[in-house]
């Protein structure tokens, strides 16, 4: 099974800052590294397919970057709305393993 | 419009048995990969199940495997989970996604979720 890890696991940031989140695969994974955005109380959405694919509805502000292990999600310009709970996710091989999520706070 | 509606959580005994529906619409069903993705509260996901393009392969987490099993109805655009031999540790809510059309991949499209609660 691929191990997905995060970091950081939680991170208070204010409107129009930058924000880095990493995750790093236990294998190489290929490109197959996809970001989710999920906010209190809602399903999950897709943000990033294909390590740097954006899905179709999804603000500029939001990127991927990244290959083998070590992949990247980047909010540009955080807004208010963006307060949520990130996760990776890996489809390179079953089982589909998602990362621990990283809670974005807005100061 | 992709649309994604789970139903049929509720509260069940150990080792008792459930069957969630997902009514999906806005998309030719059949031509998609479908998967089950929970969520325990308070918890990160955890995908359970999916069911590849055309239905032929049917994929288990070690964690359900035997016990929950996956179908379809391409008439009705509705897709299944059968639950069975249900555990505390299955508690969460269930989440019906949308797969890409080569199979496997990313989930584009998340139902609103379902929520299953197994306890005495």
């Amino acid at each position: 099974e691929i191990v997905l890890t995060q970091s950081p696991d939680f991170q208070s940031v204010t409107p129009k800052e930058k924000v880095t989140i990493t995750c790093r695969a236990s294998q190489s994974i290929g490109s197959s590294l996809h970001w989710y955005q999920q906010k209190p109380d809602q399903s999950p959405k897709l943000l990033i397919k294909y390590t740097s694919q954006s899905f179709s509805g999804v603000p500029s502000r939001f990127s991927g970057s990244g290959s083998g292990t070590d992949f990247t999600l980047t909010i540009n310009s955080l807004e208010a709305e963006d307060a949520a709970t990130y996760y990776c996710h890996q489809s390179s091989s079953f089982p589909f393993t998602f990362g621990p999520g990283t809670k974005v706070d807005i100061k | 419009e992709v649309q994604l509606l789970e139903s049929g959580g509720g509260l069940v005994q150990p080792g008792g048995s459930l069957r969630l529906s997902c009514a999906a619409s806005g998309f030719t069903f059949s031509s998609y990969a479908m998967s089950w993705v929970r969520q325990a509260p308070g918890k990160g996901l955890e995908w359970v199940s999916t069911f590849s393009v055309g239905g032929q392969i049917a994929l288990y987490a070690d964690s359900v495997k035997g016990r929950f099993t996956i179908s379809r109805d391409t008439s009705s655009n509705k897709f299944y989970l059968q639950m069975n031999s249900l555990r505390a540790e299955d508690t969460a809510v269930y989440y019906c996604a949308k797969g890409s059309d080569t199979g496997g991949g990313y989930f584009d499209y998340w139902g609103q979720g379902t929520l299953v609660t197994v306890s005495s």
